[in-house]
């Protein structure tokens, strides 16, 4: 069955350290994988995926199919990533995107 | 343009009482879906719409759940007899088209309270 597994459902940080919000997967074959954003009182909206091997407000994401992971990272966390981010999941040509349940990053002043 | 919308923003009901969810997607985008956001649950699939196909309602959650889409344009989730289990955010989403690389614009969601 299609599984996303986000571990932590808090990640609290200081300005300036880096930041990993994990993400594991459970599908067979090659999902495609993203990584929503959602800020407080504003709505959900894709941070980016996994295609496009972008790097977004100075966060990136890299697709491990041996470890099923798709984790996201940046450098240097900022007050204003505070949020809450959700990892997702599609089948290549299809529609239906599964979520995870979610990880609330805080980063502190 | 404008995005997508959603009312009512709030809704408090009864337990017993049905209520519809109204949205209203991009213009132009032909897939709508629809999902349910609970603390601590995630966001849980519950209907995707694509043009004038049938929808797929694989995630809907029991028979009191249904929606429609009328006109391949606005759609409607309706919950009949709702139960406090019921209570969550409803959020609706649309994209260009549903298969790969489209991505998804979400309304601000309809929060409801059952009582």
């Amino acid at each position: 069955a299609q599984r996303v597994t986000q571990p932590e459902k808090l990640l609290s940080v200081f300005k300036g350290a880096p930041v990993e919000l994990k993400c594991n997967y459970s599908y067979s074959g090659s999902p495609e994988l993203f990584w929503y954003v959602q800020y407080s009182r504003q709505r959900l909206q894709l941070l980016l995926r996994h295609i496009s091997r972008e790097s977004i407000k100075g966060f990136t994401a890299d697709l491990n199919k041996g470890e099923t992971s798709f984790h996201l990272k940046k450098p240097f966390a900022q007050e204003e990533d505070s949020a809450m981010y959700y990892c997702a999941l599609k089948s290549p040509g299809g529609f239906k995107t599964i979520f995870g349940a979610g990880t609330r990053l805080f980063v502190k002043a | 343009g404008a995005g997508v919308s959603q009312s009512p923003s709030n809704k408090v009901t009864e337990k017993g009482k049905d209520v519809e969810l109204r949205c209203d997607p991009i213009s132009g985008h032909t897939a709508l879906y629809w999902y349910r956001q609970s603390l601590g649950q995630g966001l849980e699939f519950l209907i995707y719409f694509q043009g004038n196909s049938a929808p797929d309602k694989s995630g809907l959650p029991s028979d009191r759940f249904s929606a429609e889409r009328t006109g391949g344009s606005v759609s409607t989730l309706t919950i009949q007899r709702t139960q406090q289990e019921d209570s969550a955010v409803y959020l609706c989403a649309s994209s260009l088209t549903g298969t790969s690389g489209y991505e998804q614009y979400f309304g601000p969601g309809t929060r409801l309270t059952v009582t």
